[in-house]
């Protein structure tokens, strides 16, 4: 069974250009997330969908980031325009159900570099 | 609020010898904890999770935790180290029943192991 599938595995791109990142979550699985690491710092959540609609987006740095799921399967998430700051490695997550002791599995990260 | 502390940034040992990495955690409710390693290049992987059933927990690859409550503690360790060990480790937390998603990290503890 194929795992969570993160494109690209890297990203560099210039500050004020607009970067996709995709996620192909385990199929069957509706729970999906996206966390993102900032260089030094811890794992962050961003946001969960269930199936193709946004249980919760709290984590979301601002609105130059943008994440959609249609159909309910897979992921992207754009950001635009790219800022220095948004640097970092973003993982994405799928789970099948929620619950105490669901495991989520995690995809490889895709390490963006903006310069 | 939650939070967990990963007490040290790197641990260093010798093939063969014990391996303890710490996390303190902080939390308002009976918490979920779990231990995530992850690999270069590869995607983050489940070690083992408490979820309020026995305080010892066994995971994968030998690796073992001790939910302490009175010392808000759950270090992982392992009797004997082996070279593949060496990878980054990840202490996390998520409050009981509120569903997967906002998982609390910690920073992380590389571990290093040495011939």
């Amino acid at each position: 069974e194929a795992g969570v599938t993160q494109f690209p595995s890297h990203s560099v791109i210039e500050k004020g250009q607009t970067v996709t990142l995709r996620c192909d979550p385990i199929s069957g699985h509706d729970n999906l997330y996206w966390y993102r690491r900032v260089m030094g710092k811890e794992i962050k959540f961003l946001l969960h969908f269930v199936k193709e609609s946004k249980q919760d987006e709290s984590g979301m740095p601002n609105n130059r980031f943008l994440a959609e799921r249609t159909g309910g399967t897979y992921s992207t998430l754009k950001v635009q325009p790219a800022e220095l700051e948004d640097s970092g490695v973003y993982f994405c997550a799928s789970s099948q159900v929620r619950g105490i002791g669901t495991e989520a599995f995690f995809g490889q990260g895709t390490r963006l570099t903006v310069v | 609020a939650q939070s967990v502390t990963q007490l040290d940034s790197h641990v260093s040992v010798s093939e063969g010898t014990p391996v303890l990495l710490r996390c303190n955690y902080s939390s308002s409710y009976s918490p979920s904890l779990f231990w995530y390693v992850q690999h270069p290049n590869k995607g983050l992987q489940l070690l083992l999770k408490y979820t309020s059933a026995a305080t010892l927990v066994k995971g994968i690859n030998g690796f073992e935790a001790e939910f302490k409550k009175s010392e808000t503690s759950f270090h992982l360790t392992k009797p004997s180290a082996h070279m593949s060990d060496a990878a980054e480790y990840f202490c996390v937390v998520r409050l009981m029943n509120t569903g997967f998603q906002k998982l609390v990290f910690g920073t992380g503890t590389r571990l290093l192991v040495s011939p």
